[in-house]
């Protein structure tokens, strides 16, 4: 089915470690972007790209980083985790970047992340 | 910058009832983007509509309705009869279209509970 397709769905890790989500699209979007989930606070722009080789910080980009080598692929990366970190962490892409395409942006299931 | 507000945390009715979710957004640019997203219990975040800023007929889909009046800066969402199934946390959300710094910037979510 075409989508968004984010792995892992859960993952605990310890101050410190670093991990990276995975973000996979097979719907020829230029737009993608990863955003964090916390209670009260909506969904807030960590990264985002607008097509392959180009990135740039959203709202909270700190302790973060991205790349995007592929138009498929938008992996984030934890450089060092830390318990602020702990989140519900979702990639979107979009046909643009404003989100006109069919579908406006189209989310992937999550990945809730616990640092410990 | 730019900014949604959803004013209502929480909102509890009745199933049969008609509900409203209120949505009030700020915004420099001219050209703009707002849109609907459901997140039901499990969790994945589900678009419902887009509406651009040089649109402002209403909008109805089944039981959904969408007011837009730009003169409020305001696009709120109407449920007709509700349902349990329309339980769930909604996000009311803006993009810009100028300059290369486009983002969808989310409201806090409105939480509805429909009880038999």
């Amino acid at each position: 089915n075409a989508g968004v397709t984010q792995t892992p769905k859960f993952q605990v890790l310890k101050t410190g470690q670093s991990m990276t989500l995975q973000c996979a699209q097979d719907m020829n979007h230029e737009y993608m972007s990863w955003y964090r989930q916390d209670p009260g606070m909506g969904l807030r722009l960590i990264h985002y790209s607008v097509g392959a080789g180009i990135t740039d910080q959203g709202e909270v980009p700190n302790g973060y980083n991205v790349s995007r080598s592929t138009t498929e692929d938008f992996p984030l990366r934890l450089l060092s985790a830390a318990p602020s970190q702990t989140s519900v962490y979702f990639c979107a892409s979009s046909y643009t970047r404003a989100g006109q395409g069919a579908g406006g942006y189209t989310f992937g299931s999550g990945t809730r992340l616990t640092v410990v | 910058a730019q900014k949604v507000t959803q004013a209502q945390t929480e909102i509890s009715v009745v199933e049969k009832e008609d509900v409203t979710l209120d949505c009030v957004y700020e915004t420099r640019d001219t050209t703009y983007y707002l849109f609907w997203y459901k997140q039901p219990p499990s969790g994945e975040l589900v678009f419902l509509i887009r509406r651009n800023s040089f649109d402002e007929q209403n909008e109805i889909s089944g039981r959904y309705s969408w007011n837009f009046q730009k003169s409020t800066s305001s696009f709120n969402f109407t449920i007709t009869a509700s349902q349990v199934v329309d339980s769930a946390v909604y996000f009311c959300a803006l993009s810009g279209y100028t300059g290369t710094a486009s983002k969808l910037t989310f409201g806090t979510g409105t939480r509805l509970q429909v009880t038999l």
